[in-house]
């Protein structure tokens, strides 16, 4: 079964601090990797979707990067503000075949502390 | 979510009922998909679409099933409902399939209780 492993599982920072987690997954038949973001009581809203090795994404203060050789992505927060307090789930597509089955991990939950 | 809703959003009922949820779309996008969120682990997908009649068994299918007889609307039935599908439902939609530069977008959900 395929394997998409995040971690901390749960972050807890002061605001302004910068912070970064990472997303594991297979290196074999990498298609693609996304990147969500999920704030409690809602519904998860798509970051990025990074489809080359060595990929860089910027939205504002989060950006992310790929190693699609190594089986890594790293997501970035820079100054961390209370409104980023989110889960941050990464998710990798199973299988060839482009219609679906998105396999998610579990998340990172952040805290940002004011 | 502009563009995707689900119904209802809460729903209560009892074991060995068929209940079923709706998602909804007005994007026109081709693929369709039924997730569960439940604590420890994650969000596991259920079925997905990839066109009208078009569907196909993600990795927690077993007691569910579903329907697409029109681009818009993605049904996802229980049969016959246990304690075991309680859960928050996530319908999602996407333009392009995952391999590509397309997120999800997300629906609401709904939350099932089954008592």
């Amino acid at each position: 079964i395929l394997n998409v492993e995040q971690s901390p599982q749960s972050l807890h920072v002061q605001e302004g601090d910068s912070t970064n987690f990472t997303c594991s997954f297979p290196s074999s038949n990498f298609y693609a990797l996304h990147w969500y973001r999920w704030e409690t009581a809602k519904s998860p809203e798509a970051l990025f979707v990074m489809t080359l090795n060595g990929d860089e994404k910027k939205k504002g203060r989060i950006s992310a990067t790929l190693n699609t050789k190594e089986g890594y992505s790293y997501l970035y927060i820079k100054g961390s503000q209370p409104e980023d307090s989110a889960t941050y789930l990464c998710a990798f597509p199973h299988g060839s075949s482009n219609t679906g089955k998105l396999i998610f991990g579990q998340g990172t939950t952040l805290q940002v502390k004011p | 979510d502009a563009g995707i809703t689900q119904s209802p959003r809460h729903k209560v009922t009892e074991t060995g009922t068929p209940v079923t949820l709706r998602c909804h779309q007005t994007e026109n996008h081709r693929y369709m998909y039924w997730y569960r969120q439940d604590p420890g682990h994650g969000l596991r997908l259920i079925h997905y679409s990839y066109g009208v009649k078009d569907t196909d068994k993600g990795e927690v299918s077993d007691g569910y099933s579903v329907s697409r007889s029109k681009t818009e609307d993605f049904l996802l039935t229980l049969e016959s409902a246990t304690s075991s599908q309680t859960s928050v439902y996530f319908c999602a939609i996407s333009r392009l399939g995952t391999h590509n530069n397309d997120g999800y977008t997300f629906g609401s959900g709904t939350r099932l209780t089954v008592v």
